[in-house]
């Protein structure tokens, strides 16, 4: 397996504008996971999914976020609009029992 | 709410010494605790997973120990090199099945 695949790698964007940050997790796993990681924050959950299904979204900082999974091979995390201060890594992460295992990150910067 | 922090928050050692990180945690009903690595603008590396009913896992020249009761939870390098330099991580997974973690322990380990 390739592990989780997140893209884009690198994302730059204007205020205001829509990003949509995507994941693949690792086929078989069940719970998917979003999180950002700043110097000032560390690393935070967002939300993350079992089955599909959201289960905790108390991390999403504010409704200009929404993460979707239409099916257990694809999740999207959305900012709409964005602002300078969503620059961030935004990191996914799966796991099936009890190891999570993470991609690489999509680095945001929001000028 | 379950807290996670991390001691020393940086360490510089010179090459071959043995040095361990520390991480605390508030909740001790956990699942398992784990040790992630991080390179510089990379993504998170697992390396080492401690179930709840264990004491302590090892790989190679890492040893990890976990003390439930007290909330706490050490990483032992044997032997440190070069390329061990990286920010070290540990999450903690609770009964909400999300990972919580701590700050990070940055380590350098000078030739």
């Amino acid at each position: 397996d390739a592990g989780v695949i997140q893209s884009p790698r690198h994302e730059v964007t204007e205020m205001g504008q829509e990003v949509t940050l995507r994941c693949k997790p690792i086929s078989g796993h069940d719970y998917l996971f979003w999180y950002r990681q700043t110097m000032m924050r560390g690393l935070e959950l967002l939300i993350y999914f079992n089955n599909n299904v959201p289960i905790d979204d108390s991390g999403m900082p504010e409704d200009r976020f929404s993460a979707k999974m239409p099916n257990a091979s694809f999740s999207t995390l959305k900012i709409q609009p964005s602002e300078p201060r969503d620059s961030a890594v935004y990191f996914c992460a799966s796991s099936v029992g009890t190891e999570a295992f993470f991609g690489q990150g999509t680095r945001l910067t929001v000028v | 709410k379950q807290e996670v922090t991390q001691i020393p928050a940086a360490l510089s050692v010179p090459e071959g010494e043995n040095l361990v990180l520390n991480c605390s945690f508030t909740d001790s009903a956990i699942y398992n605790l784990q040790w992630f690595r991080q390179d510089p603008g990379k993504g998170l590396t697992s390396l080492l997973l401690i179930q709840s009913s264990q004491r302590e896992q090892t790989s190679g020249r890492l040893n990890a120990s976990l003390d439930k009761s007290s909330g706490r939870s050490t990483l032992y390098i044997a032997a440190s090199q070069p390329g061990d330099s990286a920010t070290y991580l540990c999450a903690v997974r609770s009964h909400g099945q999300n990972f919580v973690f701590g700050p990070g322990t940055r380590l350098s380990v000078l030739p």
